[in-house]
């Protein structure tokens, strides 16, 4: 069955740092996502991607935040300069149209545990 | 802002009691959709109610979806330990806004 893939699995990153986020959605999936979840807390989403394009993006998603789809597979989220407040689970999903729309299910990733130290 | 609402936030129910989750929002829905995530994993899409009243049934499951297409709830009849983890409503705001869940534990 087709899956999305995200690595790292767990990702520890000193403070200040840059780290970047990997995903391989689905492979005949239009749309791209990154949400993120802070231990225990809800799913956040952060950005929606779709034709080489941002299509939408949360008031989380700030300067520090980019994404970008740099082949035909691999779909990145890099965080600029990592806070202490960044650490959680990022997951990647993805899906064929966009998400919400009648019929149309996202599939998620495993997720990658960030954490700032 | 539109907001999506879920209660409880968690729930301890003794295995073969049943379960309910509830999602409501401050605005009408075009559809909404149903999500589990077990402990240390990512959300898995259960399934999606697009029509007012509708109700949907998966074995044990029974997801509800109110006759205003403002609410939702997800029933689970007989919990068995393998139901344990969060159950999230999802709302097509902002592509995919999650509820904030309601986690399930299950005592043997």
């Amino acid at each position: 069955e087709p899956e999305v893939t995200q690595t790292p699995s767990h990702q520890v990153t000193q403070m200040g740092q840059e780290v970047i986020l990997r995903c391989v959605p689905i492979s005949n999936h239009l749309y791209f996502y990154w949400y993120r979840q802070i231990l225990g807390q809800k799913v956040e989403f952060l950005v929606s991607f779709y034709n080489n394009e941002i299509s939408e993006k949360s008031e989380i998603f700030d300067d520090q935040f980019s994404v970008e789809r740099p082949d035909g597979s691999n779909f990145t989220l890099k965080i600029r300069s990592t806070k202490l407040e960044d650490s959680a689970m990022y997951f990647c999903a993805s899906s064929e149209a966009m998400a919400g729309f009648p019929s149309t299910e996202a599939f998620f990733g495993q997720g990658t545990r960030l954490t700032v130290v | 802002g539109q907001q999506v609402m879920q209660i409880p936030q968690y729930q301890h129910v003794q295995e073969g009691e049943d379960f309910t989750t509830y999602c409501n929002s401050s605005t009408t829905l075009s559809n909404i959709q149903w999500y589990k995530q077990r402990p240390g994993g990512h959300p898995v899409f259960l399934i999606q109610l697009v029509k007012s009243g509708e109700v949907k049934k998966q074995k044990r499951l029974t997801f509800q979806f109110g006759e205003a297409k403002k609410n939702s709830s997800l029933h689970i009849t007989a919990t068995q330990t393998t139901d344990v983890g969060t159950y999230f409503c999802a709302v097509p705001m902002h592509m995919l806004t999650f509820g904030g869940g309601t986690r399930l534990m299950v005592k043997p």
